[in-house]
Formats: C-alpha cells, sequence, structure tokens
C-alpha cells in the first residue's frame, strides 16, 4: 500500500538550532517525494522535491530508499520557517500526490 | 509556478442545500486537476481526479453522486457537494499539476453546512 507517514505533528525548536522533519513512505515502485509547505493563512506551496536535489531556504532532503524515509532538514531554523510542512509521494504517472499527516514546525525566539 | 484560484473561499449554507465550488487554472491549460479535503488539523485526503472532457475518477469511499465533478474546460473544474449535510463541512483543495508532476494549489474553499 502507498502511504506517507510523518510521526511528528509538532515540532517546536529555538531560532538557530537545526530541524529534522521526518518522512517515512512506503511505495513498491520508484517513488517520487515532495515536501509542500503551508504558511499562516496562504496557500500550500511546493518546498522541494527529491529529483531535484536542491536546497530551498536552506532546506535539504535526501531520499534514502533503503530507509524508505524523505527527512527533511535545516541547520540554522528561523522563525519565517514557522509553519505545517506535509511530506508527499507521488503516485506514478497519474499526477496524484498522496500526503503525510503534516508536521507543524514551530520556531521560538 | 501555476496560479490556481478558488471561488468561493468561504461558503455558509443549510444543511439538505447544494453546493458549487470553483477551481480556475489562471495560467495554464490543465488537462487534470485534484480535489481534496482537509479535515481540521489533518492532512489532506484526494477525493477525485479531474480530467477535462471525461469522467472524473473517484478514490475509494468517496460517493461520485454526492461530489459531483465538471471539468468542462482547461482551465474550470468544478465541485458540486449535493445535498449537503454538517457532516460535509471541511476544507475543499484544488490542485492543478503540471507536466513534470508538480502540484500547485488554491487557497481552499472552507465549506460550513448549518
Amino acid at each position: 500500500a502507498q502511504r506517507v507517514t510523518q510521526p511528528e505533528k509538532l515540532l517546536s525548536v529555538f531560532k538557530g538550532a537545526p530541524v529534522e522533519l521526518k518522512c517515512n513512505y512506503s511505495y513498491s515502485g520508484s517513488p517520487e517525494l515532495f515536501w509542500y509547505v503551508q504558511y499562516s493563512r496562504q496557500c500550500l506551496q511546493l518546498l522541494l522535491r527529491h529529483i531535484s536535489r536542491e536546497s530551498i531556504k536552506g532546506f535539504t532532503a535526501d531520499l534514502n530508499k533503503g530507509e524508505t524515509s524523505f527527512h527533511l532538514k535545516k541547520p540554522f531554523a528561523q522563525e519565517e520557517d514557522s509553519a505545517m510542512y506535509y511530506c508527499a509521494l507521488g503516485s506514478g504517472n497519474t499526477g496524484k500526490l498522496i500526503f503525510g499527516q503534516g508536521t507543524t514546525l514551530q520556531v521560538k525566539p | 509556478g501555476a496560479v490556481v484560484s478558488q471561488h468561493p473561499s468561504w461558503v455558509i449554507c443549510k444543511s439538505g442545500t447544494s453546493v458549487k465550488i470553483e477551481c480556475r487554472s489562471l495560467d495554464f491549460q490543465a488537462t487534470t486537476m485534484f480535489w481534496y479535503r482537509q479535515f481540521p488539523k489533518q492532512s489532506l485526503m484526494l477525493m477525485a481526479t479531474s480530467n477535462e472532457g471525461s469522467k472524473a475518477t473517484y478514490e475509494q469511499g468517496v460517493e461520485k453522486d454526492k461530489f459531483l465533478i465538471n471539468h468542462a474546460s482547461l482551465t474550470l473544474s468544478t465541485l458540486t457537494v449535493t445535498s449537503a449535510h454538517p457532516e460535509d463541512s471541511s476544507f475543499y483543495i484544488c490542485g492543478v499539476a503540471r507536466d513534470n508532476n508538480e502540484q500547485f494549489f488554491g487557497p481552499g474553499t472552507r465549506l460550513t453546512v448549518l
């Protein structure tokens, strides 16, 4: 079964601390993974995708097929990073996305 | 990225009425749009895939007669919640997929059924 799991509902850190938002997936094929972010009162927007292997706003995520994980990391959290983060799995060529439960990141001053 | 709008952004209706929600792709012709539902403090759940010019594909457990989807043009998909009841109250979000599977989302529509 295709599934995305984000074990933490809330992650609270102080400004400047490292951040890791966990994401594990279950998929029989070759996965396509995304991180989406939703800031307060804004639309859900793409943060990064595994195939582009880029760093956006200081965030990176590496696909680990052995551990079936796609954790999102940032070495030094900023207050403006406070938002809801969703990990999503692309399902084949249909364009469908399967979302994890989401993790609220709270960065305290 | 693509610009996606939804209308209305918030709607309150009485139980038993039907509610139509529009999703527009403003700068991109979308053959495929997706409709999601999000309950408070929960994740987005895919309801259906809206295909331009053909019938929508519904996910398991989603009643197609309850949630009517029409994708009549490359820029517009509508979701009609028929005979809405309080348990249909939710946040409905549409997504537009580009060729590379990247999705762009509308701002969502909050439906409250009294």
